[in-house]
């Protein structure tokens, strides 16, 4: 499958500060995916990156807060913007291999104080 | 969108024994249904997954089996060891598209 790297793997952040995350896959892939998951929850879809277009946005997740990059086709960054306690979560992204399905990076661990 | 329902949300075996996980799903185009394996701090593992043109795939102790009619499918895990102790997440991929939406998780604990 493919190897993703991700980054940073954790980060305490000020409330109302930005931070952006980083997704690096080793191999070209269509699509990149975002995901959220809060303490204890399970997994909930932010975003798709496509290479070339915007990404398309999941319902309750906008594009001023969360903006994404798609530069190329191996690389993806997630901005969580205007930070609050609330964002305080885990994101990862992730990426479908042929024949083999989806594959998630190791994840980033967002505390906001 | 699609829906994803899971149960139990926890379970407990003694080790040896059988652990069944069952989700159902909303969406009868979706045709993909991986399953998860989640272990404290770490990212989620795919481990089984299964298609819609069959109705069971077995790997080892670990099968799947789905219910196209009645959109449910479940995680049948046998022979139970303390390291399968985990959260397992089934997912579908919502409609035939590529995004996959997950259940709500189920806390599996293999007592020793």
């Amino acid at each position: 499958s493919a190897v993703i790297s991700q980054k940073p793997s954790r980060d305490i952040c000020q409330r109302g500060t930005s931070l952006t995350i980083q997704c690096q896959v080793d191999s070209q892939v269509t699509m990149m995916f975002w995901y959220r998951q809060q303490p204890g929850q399970s997994l909930t879809l932010i975003a798709t990156a496509n290479q070339g277009s915007e990404a398309t946005y999941e319902s309750g997740f906008v594009i001023d807060k969360f903006p994404i990059s798609r530069p190329n086709l191996t690389f993806s960054t997630l901005t969580v913007s205007n930070m609050s306690p609330e964002d305080s979560s885990i994101y990862l992204c992730s990426v479908e291999v042929v024949d083999y399905g989806y594959t998630f990076g190791s994840g980033t661990r967002l505390t906001v104080v | 969108g699609e829906n994803v329902e899971q149960h139990p949300s926890t379970l407990s075996v003694q080790e040896g024994d059988s652990a069944v996980i069952k989700c159902t799903y909303s969406d009868s185009a979706s045709n993909y249904f991986p399953w998860y394996k989640q272990e404290l701090g770490k990212r989620p593992q795919l481990i089984i997954d299964i298609r819609s043109n069959v109705g069971e795939k077995k790997d080892q102790r670990i099968a799947v089996t789905l219910n196209k009619t009645a959109k449910h499918f479940s995680l049948h895990i046998t022979e139970t060891q303390p390291e399968d102790s985990a959260v397992y997440f089934c997912a579908s991929n919502s409609g035939g598209y590529q995004k996959v939406t997950f259940g709500t998780g189920t806390k599996l604990q293999v007592i020793p």
